[in-house]
């Protein structure tokens, strides 16, 4: 088992680009969230998706858009990029969040820069 | 609202010695409680969690933790640090139903 997989590992934008993370997962989650990572700040909660075709907005969802393609895969979107958007995304997944002691598992990360 | 507190954010630590990362929480019901780690340029691991029962759980690398429900805190502990230790831990809370909640993490380097 790959786990959590992301692409790409690595991203240099420019202010107002458009991009597409991609997260793939193949535990047979029905959960899976976009995370991003700022120095101090810990993770904080984009978007998840509780099971396939839900998503839902977490703590800070402006700027970015979700598609839950199908079970196995959760993409983010950047539609017009921003310096603040600077940061290391992270995607995760788990059982489900209706199981009371739901684990997440996390990709590797994806670090992503906006000049 | 829930949050998670970690109120150290760097630890430096003698290897072999012993260390304690601190984690408080705030909950009005009753919650799930993890430690995760992430080593440089990596995703974020389970390290160990509390779910019922034990209130002191321990991992396969000699870390443990215990639930103390009366102060609120979920505190990390090693008694011998290796330099392969050296990482961010995160504390994070999980309540039935809900998301995560991530505290801001405590990096420990383990000095030689």
């Amino acid at each position: 088992n790959a786990g959590v997989t992301q692409t790409p590992k690595f991203q240099v934008l420019k202010t107002g680009q458009s991009m597409t993370l991609q997260c793939a997962q193949d535990m047979n989650h029905n959960s899976m969230y976009w995370y991003r990572q700022d120095p101090g700040m810990g993770l904080r909660l984009i978007y998840y998706s509780a099971s396939e075709g839900t998503t839902d907005k977490g703590e800070v969802p402006n700027g970015y858009n979700v598609s839950r393609l199908n079970k196995r895969e959760f993409s983010l979107r950047l539609e017009s990029a921003a310096p603040s958007q600077t940061s290391v995304y992270f995607c995760a997944s788990s059982e489900g969040l209706q199981h009371p002691s739901d684990t997440q598992y996390f990709g590797p990360g994806t670090r992503l820069t906006v000049l | 609202a829930q949050s998670v507190t970690q109120l150290d954010s760097q630890v430096p630590v003698f290897e072999e010695a012993p260390v304690e990362l601190r984690c408080n929480y705030s909950s009005s019901v009753s919650v799930y409680l993890f430690w995760y780690v992430q080593y440089p340029n990596q995703g974020l691991q389970l390290l160990l969690k509390y779910l019922s029962g034990s209130t002191l759980v321990e991992s396969i690398n000699g870390f443990e933790a215990e639930f103390n429900k009366s102060q609120t805190s979920f505190h990390l502990r090693k008694p011998s640090v290796h330099i392969s230790d050296t990482a961010e831990y995160f504390c994070a809370l999980l309540r039935g139903g809900q998301n995560f909640v991530f505290g801001p993490g405590t990096r420990l380097s383990v000095l030689p």
